[in-house]
């Protein structure tokens, strides 16, 4: 089983567009994040969910939303696309305690056409 | 707020050869460190992690020790191979959830 999986893996869309990114997650973990990674494997957070409730956001375009609707799962719903937009997506999750690490999912990239 | 510093690269060695990428970091508190290591087209994975200071995280022959005095996380290798080719990013957790990386370092090991 994966532990963290995101869905889709390739995404190819045209500008204005609007898509969603799913994530679950199986280890029982109760906080979920949002990371977007640029050409240049720079990884910025921008989202992140403790026990369903937003607990980080980042400056990102409103455009980007995020969802929660239990605490395995973390979906990212991105409105109007745009060629700025192209970038690999990660998903993870981890324990609230201080000492743990995050897992991560294989990633979504994301391309604007 | 918190952030990690780390050697720019790309890096490039050959097989055998002693890697060290160096990671400084600002945070408040007591946080926790990571290297995480990202393979081509796949995701982030932990390499190591070290909780408090002096302590020293280990894996694969990567070695890493967390010294409060430098605020430093620098990570070694004593001798790398092809397989070790990869981005290593650096990242710290501290009080407020959020995990914070590193610029990355690309590293290529030629045969």
């Amino acid at each position: 089983d994966t532990a963290v999986s995101q869905t889709p893996k390739y995404l190819v869309t045209q500008m204005g567009n609007d898509k969603s990114i799913k994530c679950e997650q199986n280890l029982g973990h109760d906080t979920m994040y949002w990371y977007k990674q640029d050409s240049k494997k720079f990884l910025k957070i921008m989202f992140s969910y403790n026990n369903k409730e937003l607990i980080i956001n980042e400056t990102v375009p409103n455009r980007f939303s995020p969802k929660s609707p239990d605490k395995a799962h973390l979906n990212l719903h991105i409105n109007s696309l745009e060629l700025g937009d192209s970038a690999v997506y990660f998903c993870a999750s981890t324990l609230g305690q201080l000492n743990t690490e995050a897992f991560f999912g294989q990633g979504t990239r994301l391309t604007v056409v | 707020g918190n952030s990690v510093t780390q050697m720019e690269g790309p890096v490039t060695l050959s097989e055998e050869a002693f890697l060290t990428i160096n990671c400084t970091y600002t945070a408040t508190g007591y946080p926790s460190l990571f290297w995480y290591v990202q393979y081509p087209g796949e995701g982030l994975q932990l390499l190591l992690k070290a909780t408090k200071a002096d302590d020293k995280g280990s894996n694969k022959g990567f070695e890493a020790t967390y010294r409060k005095e430098t605020t430093s996380f620098h990570l070694e290798k004593g001798s790398v191979q092809v397989s070790d080719s990869a981005v290593y990013f650096c990242a710290l957790r501290s009080n407020d959830y959020k995990l914070s990386f590193g610029a990355g370092t690309t590293v290529t090991v030629r045969a």
